[in-house]
C-alpha cells in the first residue's frame, strides 16, 4: 500500500518566489495535516482538514501561507512570497477520521529559501 | 510554552539493555498519548499509544507507562537493538480534538552495538 506521498522532496528557491508543496494522502483517509519542523520550534501543526474542509488553521504562521484540499487525494501548501525564515522540513500526514487514529506521515519536503 | 516536554535531547544505550525515554506534559486535558519514531530523511512513524484510562500498554519490545497524577509518561524498549537508533517523539491530544496532536521536541536514541 502506498503511504503519504509528498513532492518535491527538496526545494531550493530564492526569497520572494512562490513555493508550492504537494501531498497525496493515503487512500481512504479523511483527515490531512500539514506540519513544519524546525530546530527552534520542533514539529508544529500548521493546518488540518477533515473531509477536504479546513478545520483548524491556527498554526499557519502568516497570511503568506495558504493550504487547499480540492479533493480527497490531493492537497497543497503554498508560500507566497517566501522568506529565508520559512526554511524548514514540511510534513504532510493523513489519518482515518474517527477517534484516536494515528497519523501516517510522508517523508517531508526540505525547503531552503535563499 | 511547551505543553509536551522531552527533557533529554539524547540518550545512548548499549545493545541488549533497556532504553527509557521520558515525557512530561502540562495540559491536564490531554487524555491520549502517542510515541512516534523518526529516522533521518523520513517522516515520523507511529510506534505505540496509550489512553488515559490505562497506565500501561505493551507491544512487543515496546511498553509505554502513564502516570496521570505526575503528568508523566515513559517509553521502555527492551531489549534495545541498533535498529532502534532514531529520534523518538512523544505526542498528546485531548478529547476535545484528537486530531490536534501536540508533539514534544524529541529524544535522539543511539543504541551502541
Amino acid at each position: 500500500d502506498a503511504g503519504v506521498i509528498q513532492s518535491p522532496r527538496h526545494e531550493v528557491t530564492e526569497m520572494g518566489q512562490e513555493v508550492t508543496l504537494r501531498c497525496k494522502p493515503i487512500s481512504g483517509h479523511n483527515s490531512l495535516f500539514w506540519y513544519r519542523q524546525t530546530m527552534m520550534r520542533g514539529l508544529e501543526l500548521l493546518i488540518y482538514f477533515n473531509n477536504n474542509v479546513p478545520i483548524d488553521d491556527s498554526g499557519m504562521p502568516e497570511d503568506r501561507f495558504s493550504a487547499k484540499m480540492p479533493n480527497a487525494s490531493f492537497s497543497t501548501l503554498k508560500i507566497q512570497p517566501s522568506e529565508p525564515r520559512d526554511s524548514a522540513v514540511y510534513f504532510c500526514a493523513s489519518s482515518a477520521i474517527t477517534g484516536n487514529q494515528p497519523q501516517h506521515f510522508g517523508d517531508g519536503t526540505r525547503l531552503s529559501i535563499l | 510554552d511547551q505543553q509536551v516536554k522531552q527533557n533529554s535531547p539524547s540518550l545512548s544505550v548499549q545493545e541488549g539493555r533497556i532504553s527509557i525515554l521520558n515525557c512530561d506534559y502540562t495540559n491536564s486535558m490531554f487524555d491520549y498519548f502517542l510515541w512516534y519514531k523518526k529516522y533521518p530523511a523520513e517522516g515520523p512513524t507511529f510506534l505505540i499509544s496509550i489512553s488515559s484510562i490505562k497506565d500501561k500498554n505493551e507491544d512487543g519490545r515496546f511498553t509505554v507507562f502513564l502516570n496521570k497524577s505526575a503528568k508523566h509518561l515513559s517509553l521502555h524498549i527492551v531489549p534495545s537493538q541498533p535498529g532502534d537508533s532514531a529520534v523518538y517523539f512523544c505526542a498528546a491530544s485531548a478529547q476535545t480534538s484528537y486530531d490536534k496532536v501536540i508533539f514534544g521536541p524529541g529524544t535522539s536514541l543511539s543504541v551502541i552495538p
